[in-house]
């Protein structure tokens, strides 16, 4: 399978905890993207990266949020201090950089109890 | 600005009918306008896109029709089966901001046999 993957695919946690999601993008994309979604919205977008570089973030993303891509291969977004607010699905998407076109992962959805 | 508004937020078809979904949004900067279907538990999956040099596209079923002065545009899908019964998001983004896209609020379609 070449597509995006991510894992875990759902997590439960404690409110207060720790989590960290990981992305692997299509191989020879340079771009990488996350992207928080709620029940019955669309998909809003976090922050992204170009090979290493993190070139934008949202207001969404607090403090309690971080997220890096090392060698400009995977990426890793880590929430600390769990809020029920939190409880998501989180979407991973990559492009190549000429076309923009965006192809997202299957998501890890997050429940913070 | 950054918004971009779509409707219905459900449509019920019967099988060989052609829904319609529109989108309408303020950013005059927006030059990339892509359409995903997403399944429950998946992420979105991009089903076509357009640019506004043109008016309309299409692909196998699904039509995008353009209309750059209204600022709107509009999902077609011709001889919908049930197997397309999905939810679609719009979605839009100036190809300068390293296409983050704004997406619209979605759409869930049901195409009963």
């Amino acid at each position: 399978d070449t597509g995006v993957s991510q894992d875990p695919r759902h997590k439960i946690t404690k409110r207060g905890q720790n989590v960290t999601f990981r992305c692997d993008p299509i191989s020879e994309h340079n771009r990488l993207y996350w992207y928080r979604q709620t029940l019955g919205q669309g998909p809003e977008f976090l922050t992204y990266f170009q090979n290493e570089a993190q070139l934008e973030k949202s207001r969404l993303l607090s403090d309690r949020f971080s997220a890096e891509r090392p060698k400009g291969s995977f990426s890793t977004l880590e929430i600390q201090r769990t809020e029920q607010g939190d409880s998501a699905m989180y979407l991973c998407a990559s492009s190549l950089l000429s076309t923009g076109e965006l192809f997202f992962g299957e998501g890890s959805r997050l429940t913070v109890l | 600005q950054q918004q971009v508004k779509q409707s219905p937020q459900s449509l019920i078809v019967q099988k060989g009918g052609i829904p319609i979904i529109n989108c309408a949004y303020e950013n005059t900067a927006f030059d990339y306008f892509p359409w995903y279907q997403q399944f429950p538990g998946k992420g979105p999956a991009l089903l076509i896109a357009i640019r506004p040099d043109v008016s309309e596209k299409k692909e196998g079923r699904f039509t995008i029709s353009f209309n750059k002065s209204a600022k709107q545009f509009s999902l077609h899908i011709m001889d919908s089966q049930p197997g397309d019964s999905a939810t679609y998001f719009c979605a839009a983004t100036p190809q300068t901001s390293g296409s983050r896209l704004t997406f619209g609020e979605g759409t869930q379609l049901t195409v009963n046999p």
